[in-house]
């Protein structure tokens, strides 16, 4: 099946600071990669699409100069985390998707922990 | 009115029985419909996909999509307390391919030994 990587798995960092999440895709090149934040006993949000090459579409609500997106490669996408604050602490999982796929498989996660 | 809707449980069934969750969606344009199986702490793992009407089965499991009721369900058959967990039913609104991905808000599934 598909894999998809992330790193770190869990990451603590002083407010203000900036946290680089990497997502990638081990067995398969991914056209689509989406990004989701996940808070305590919530269902998924998503906040952005991005296609490798072009800039990344962000849901409404989403501060895009925050959560600094790249999907520069077919198998890497990086979500940044610019001057965190506590309330960005959260579980953010990435999902890939191939061109010809119609499934989304998830990255195992990241937690982050703004202190 | 929300996309996608489960109820949220708990649902509890004993080790060995069936459990049946249930979803709707609002699109009726909606092509594709996934499960994914979520421990609690860990990400999202897809365990089926349905594309057209009827069931679809993997071993235990069995989706059912009927799309002029808006309605997917799936069945795990024989149930073991390793699949409780938080299924959380996915429906691509608005034609395919995996975009526009909307979750429910999940089930959360407790198989009593």
């Amino acid at each position: 099946g598909a894999v998809v990587s992330q790193h770190p798995s869990r990451v603590i960092c002083k407010s203000g600071t900036s946290v680089k999440i990497e997502c990638r895709s081990l067995d398969f090149q991914a056209t689509t990669m989406f990004w989701y934040r996940q808070f305590p006993k919530q269902s998924l949000m998503l906040m952005a699409t991005s296609n490798e090459g072009s800039k990344a579409t962000y849901e409404q609500g989403v501060e895009k100069d925050k959560f600094l997106i790249n999907h520069a490669s077919l198998t890497l996408s990086t979500l940044t985390v610019t001057s965190a604050h506590p309330e960005d602490s959260s579980f953010y999982i990435c999902s890939a998707r191939d061109f010809q796929g119609r499934e989304q498989y998830f990255g195992p996660g990241t937690r982050l922990t703004v202190t | 009115q929300k996309e996608v809707e489960q109820n949220s449980g708990p649902l509890s069934v004993p080790e060995g029985a069936i459990a049946s969750l249930n979803c709707t969606y609002s699109d009726r344009g909606s092509q594709s419909f996934f499960w994914y199986r979520q421990y609690s702490g860990k990400s999202p793992e897809l365990i089926m996909s349905i594309y057209s009407n009827g069931d679809k089965e993997d071993g235990r499991f069995t989706a059912q999509l009927n799309k002029a009721s808006q309605y997917v369900s799936l069945l795990i058959r024989d149930s073991q307390p390793s699949d409780s967990a938080t299924y959380l039913c996915a429906v691509n609104l608005g034609g395919d391919g995996a975009n526009n991905l909307f979750f429910g808000t999940g089930t959360r599934l407790t198989v009593i030994p």
